[in-house]
């Protein structure tokens, strides 16, 4: 079982509308994770926070903004996305960036 | 950059080991090597990790060549829930992410 907790886990929103999905873990990690991923292909990537700083942004839309209000929660925030953007989006956590990354069972995101 | 390769599918009987394979010609010495799966609709699930010495867990068993350009997943005793995409990774650019193969999809028969 994950100890990484993702809500909602399946999300339907329009192209003009606002919505979160929101990622928690209680591990005492200190680096978070988000990933998206398609149908048959592996996670890519899209930002790591490490002490609640962002450390990477793998060069993703400003439609999609990270948040992380502390070291256990990690929220993501849509606006304006596009159909091509629904994908299975996974939060993860790993204690330090570089050690074994936990991921959470995922939010299934349909943009309509 | 850094790159994993691994086999597109395979197929084990239940009950007999399955071996997936995987190529990190890139790798660098200080890089480990990841072993995750990911069961349909899932988040993917940590399985071992290691650097250069084999590695066993109570899921699987992880043999890294002396050269380090290839590794084996072992699933001793294969099962019907063993069925799954099994994704071979590396961290790259001084920890700085985690670079991901395609995945081998397993499919374990009765």
């Amino acid at each position: 079982d994950t100890e990484v907790t993702q809500t909602p886990k399946h999300l339907v929103m329009g192209m003009t509308n606002k919505k979160s999905l929101k990622c928690e873990q209680h591990m005492g990690h200190r680096a978070m994770y988000w990933y998206k991923q398609k149908a048959k292909k592996p996670p890519e990537l899209m930002f790591v926070y490490s002490y609640e700083k962002l450390s990477i942004n793998e060069s993703v839309p400003s439609r999609f903004s990270p948040e992380c209000p502390n070291s256990s929660l990690l929220n993501l925030h849509l606006h304006a996305l596009q159909p091509e953007d629904s994908a299975l989006y996974l939060c993860a956590s790993s204690p330090h960036r570089g050690n074994t990354i936990y991921f959470g069972e995922g939010s299934w995101l349909t943009v309509v | 950059d850094a790159k994993t390769t691994q086999p597109p599918s395979m197929d084990c009987a239940e009950g007999r080991a399955a071996n997936l394979p995987c190529n990190h010609s890139t790798i660098s010495g200080n890089e480990y090597v990841y072993w995750y799966r990911q069961i349909h609709s899932q988040g993917p699930q940590y399985i071992i990790h290691g650097l250069k010495n084999n590695e066993t867990n109570e899921m699987a068993s992880l043999i890294i060549t002396e050269d380090r350009k290839s590794s084996t997943l072992i699933l001793p005793h294969a099962t019907l829930r063993d069925t799954a995409v099994y994704y071979c990774t590396e961290w790259a650019g001084n920890n700085r992410k985690l670079i991901w193969g395609l995945g081998t999809s397993l499919a374990v028969n009765p």
